[in-house]
């Protein structure tokens, strides 16, 4: 098993720019969220879906969509970057609950 | 408005010496307290507890919970340098029909000097 796994490791965009973060997982997880790690924060969450086609708002949903299609993969999606959105991304899943969650190696993200 | 609340936010010790870290919690639909250790990448599971009083433990690290006074306590004995880390406490609440989702304090940096 490959585990979590997150693309980029790291990326630059320009105000405006948009993108996609990829995470998938190769262990038939249900659940499947997105943190953003700020500097001296914990975790906050973005969104999180409970299987394919369910989805959900986080803490923090704002400037970012979430789609899942199938159950392997959940990619966040920056529609109009913005310098707020400089953080550190981590993908989690688990298999039913996230009190289970393999964090992905996350990636990190600036916007100029 | 913080549902979790660490501290302290940094520490400061030398080789050997005890620590403490607290988390205290204030969430609706409780399910579970868990303990993540964080270098520098991803956050790794250290544990999880879902009831009052019972302590876990891995080597120098333990932990329990108070579901009456809404907190936790991680200590380390004997710290090394490797114990330098960020540690993170997290709370799984539920959300009425839906499954839970976890809600993150903001970590106790500690630093541990030879």
């Amino acid at each position: 098993n490959a585990g979590v796994t997150q693309t980029p490791k790291f990326q630059v965009l320009k105000t405006g720019q948009s993108m996609t973060l990829q995470c998938a997982q190769d262990m038939n997880h249900e659940y499947m969220s997105w943190y953003r790690q700020d500097p001296g924060m914990g975790l906050r969450l973005i969104h999180y879906s409970v299987g394919a086609g369910i989805t959900d708002q986080g803490e923090v949903p704002n400037g970012y969509n979430v789609s899942r299609s199938t159950t392997e993969d959940f990619p966040l999606r920056l529609l109009s970057a913005a310098p707020s959105q400089t953080s550190v991304y981590f993908c989690a899943s688990s298999l039913t609950s996230p009190n289970t969650q393999y964090f992905g190696p996350g990636t990190r993200l600036t916007v100029l | 408005e913080d549902k979790v609340v660490q501290s302290p936010l940094s520490l400061v010790v030398h080789e050997g010496d005890t620590v403490t870290l607290n988390c205290s919690y204030e969430v609706t639909n409780f399910r579970s307290l868990l303990w993540y250790k964080q270098e520098k990448k991803a956050p790794t599971f250290l544990f999880m507890l879902t009831s009052s009083g019972i302590e876990k433990k891995s080597g120098r690290l333990s932990s329990i919970l108070d579901k009456k006074e809404l907190f936790s306590i991680l200590n380390i004995t004997a710290t090394q340098t490797g114990d330098s880390a960020v540690y993170l406490c997290a709370v799984e609440a539920d959300r009425g029909s839906t499954l839970g989702r976890l809600y993150f304090g903001r970590g106790t940096q500690l630093t541990v000097w030879p």
